[in-house]
C-alpha cells in the first residue's frame, strides 16, 4: 500500500511551458485534491474531485486544469506557466474524516 | 468565508510543553484537524477532533476545542527536537473541503 504518490518531484520550467503533474492514490478514495504550498500562506485548494470524472474548482484555479479519468489518479496541468507558479504542490486523498498527503512536488518557474 | 488564523512561529525548550493556537471562523465546521510538516515532506495527520468534543488526548498530544470561540489548541507535551516542524491547524467544511491554516513553525531549542 503506497498511499498517495507524487511525479515528478522537482521540476524546472520556463515561462510558457507546459507539463503535467501526477498523482496516484492505491486507497480506494473517492475525493482527491491539489494543493499549492507557499511561505506563510499555508496550503490552496486549487482544484479536487469527487469521484472518477468529476472535477470542481478550488480557491485558485486560474491558470491550471485537472482531470480524473481514473479512480486512482488526479492530473493537474499547467498550459503555460507563469513565474507566479513557483511553488511546491501537494496531492492529496481522503476518507470521510481523513487526508492523506502525497510527499509534493517542487515546481520552479524561471 | 472560511479562514482559519494561526501564529507563525513558536520556540520552546526542549523538555517544556508547547501549545499551538488557533482560530476559525466557520461554526459548521464538523472536524478540526492538526497536521505535521517536517522539511521536505508532505503533511502528516496527527491528530482530529469531532465538533462537538471538547478535548483529546492522544499519547503527548493534547487537543483542545472551545466551539464558542471557535479557538483549537495543540499542547505536546515534554517536547523533543524532533517535534521541530511546521503545525497546520484545518477545519473540513460541510464534510467536503479543507480550510487550512498558514502552519506554525515550532522551533525546539536546547
Amino acid at each position: 500500500n503506497a498511499g498517495v504518490t507524487q511525479t515528478p518531484k522537482f521540476r524546472v520550467l520556463k515561462t510558457g511551458q507546459s507539463m503535467t503533474l501526477l498523482c496516484a492514490q492505491d486507497m480506494n478514495h473517492e475525493y482527491m485534491y491539489w494543493y499549492r504550498q507557499d511561505p506563510g500562506m499555508g496550503l490552496r485548494l486549487i482544484h479536487y474531485s469527487v469521484g472518477e470524472g468529476t472535477t470542481a474548482k478550488g480557491e485558485v484555479p486560474d491558470g491550471y486544469n485537472v482531470s480524473r479519468l481514473k479512480k486512482q489518479n488526479f492530473l493537474l496541468g499547467l498550459e503555460s506557466a507563469a513565474p507566479s507558479q513557483t511553488s511546491v504542490y501537494f496531492c492529496a486523498s481522503r476518507t470521510q474524516n481523513e487526508q492523506y498527503f502525497g510527499p509534493g512536488t517542487r515546481l520552479t518557474v524561471t | 468565508g472560511e479562514d482559519v488564523e494561526q501564529s507563525l512561529f513558536l520556540s520552546v525548550r526542549e523538555g517544556d510543553s508547547s501549545v499551538i493556537n488557533c482560530t476559525y471562523t466557520d461554526s459548521s465546521s464538523t472536524y478540526l484537524y492538526w497536521y505535521k510538516q517536517e522539511p521536505g515532506a508532505g503533511l502528516q495527520l496527527l491528530t482530529y477532533i469531532f465538533s462537538n468534543m471538547d478535548m483529546k488526548q492522544d499519547q503527548r498530544l493534547t487537543v483542545l476545542l472551545n466551539k464558542k470561540d471557535k479557538h483549537l489548541s495543540l499542547r505536546i507535551a515534554d517536547t523533543q527536537t524532533g517535534d521541530s516542524a511546521i503545525y497546520f491547524c484545518a477545519e473540513s467544511i460541510h464534510g467536503q473541503n479543507f480550510v487550512f491554516g498558514p502552519g506554525t513553525r515550532l522551533s525546539v531549542l536546547p
